[in-house]
């Protein structure tokens, strides 16, 4: 099955600054990659997503790249606010409709 | 339009004791799936159901079992409680095919806590 890892499991960036996450995945018949935020005690909510036909998306102050050849994607948050902090997953899904989600990465925006 | 329903929100077991974890969305999803999140280890899938009629294992299914009422429900059941179960579980749905989105909408989880 498909197996994806993320990096790093915690980080802190001063507000106005940016933020990335970093994934991997290894199943290369996956084509779809969606990016989820979890606040604290809540649901995970989807924020942005990426097919494999695509390289880059961007909605606002959020991004997520896409590298198919070396089967890696990134999160980019740019200009933080405290609102930003939680914690993200990402995810992967191959032809089965399953998602495969990563560990997660506990963002913490400093004021 | 309520997306996806969980209940209950919290509940306390006693090991050995057995329960049902109840999921319902309306947005006439043809896949539906449980997930446990347990810290630092993100969200792991127990079983999924891709269509009504079809249920298929995960990565951690021992321990549970699953039925698909219908196509708007997907209940998880603990058949026999152990504190290893201790966890918070989401019910997800997503649609799938063409040219559909296919990302998943959570419900709001169950937190449950086995003693």
């Amino acid at each position: 099955g498909e197996n994806v890892e993320q990096h790093p499991s915690t980080l802190s960036v001063q507000e106005g600054d940016s933020a990335v996450i970093k994934c991997t995945y290894s199943d290369s018949a996956s084509n779809y990659f969606p990016w989820y935020k979890q606040e604290l005690g809540k649901r995970p909510q989807l924020i942005i997503d990426i097919r494999s036909n695509v390289g880059e998306k961007k909605d606002q102050r959020i991004a997520v790249t896409l590298n198919k050849t070396a089967k890696h994607f990134s999160l980019h948050i740019t200009e933080t606010q405290p609102e930003d902090s939680a914690v993200y997953f990402c995810a992967a899904r191959s032809n089965d409709y399953k998602l495969s989600f990563g560990a997660g990465t506990t963002v913490t925006v400093r004021a | 339009n309520a997306g996806v329903t969980q209940t209950p929100k919290f509940q306390v077991l006693k090991t050995g004791q057995s329960m049902t974890l109840q999921c319902a969305q309306d947005m006439n999803h043809n896949s539906m799936y449980w997930y446990r999140q347990d810290p630092g280890m993100g969200l792991r899938l127990i079983y999924y159901s891709a269509s009504e009629g079809t249920t298929d294992k995960g990565e951690v299914p021992n321990g549970y079992n699953v039925s698909r009422l219908n196509k708007r429900e997907f209940s998880l059941r603990l058949e026999s409680a152990a504190p290893s179960q201790t966890s918070v579980y989401f019910c997800a749905s997503s649609a799938q095919g063409g040219k559909l989105d296919y990302g998943y909408t959570f419900g709001s989880g169950t937190r449950l806590t086995v003693v």
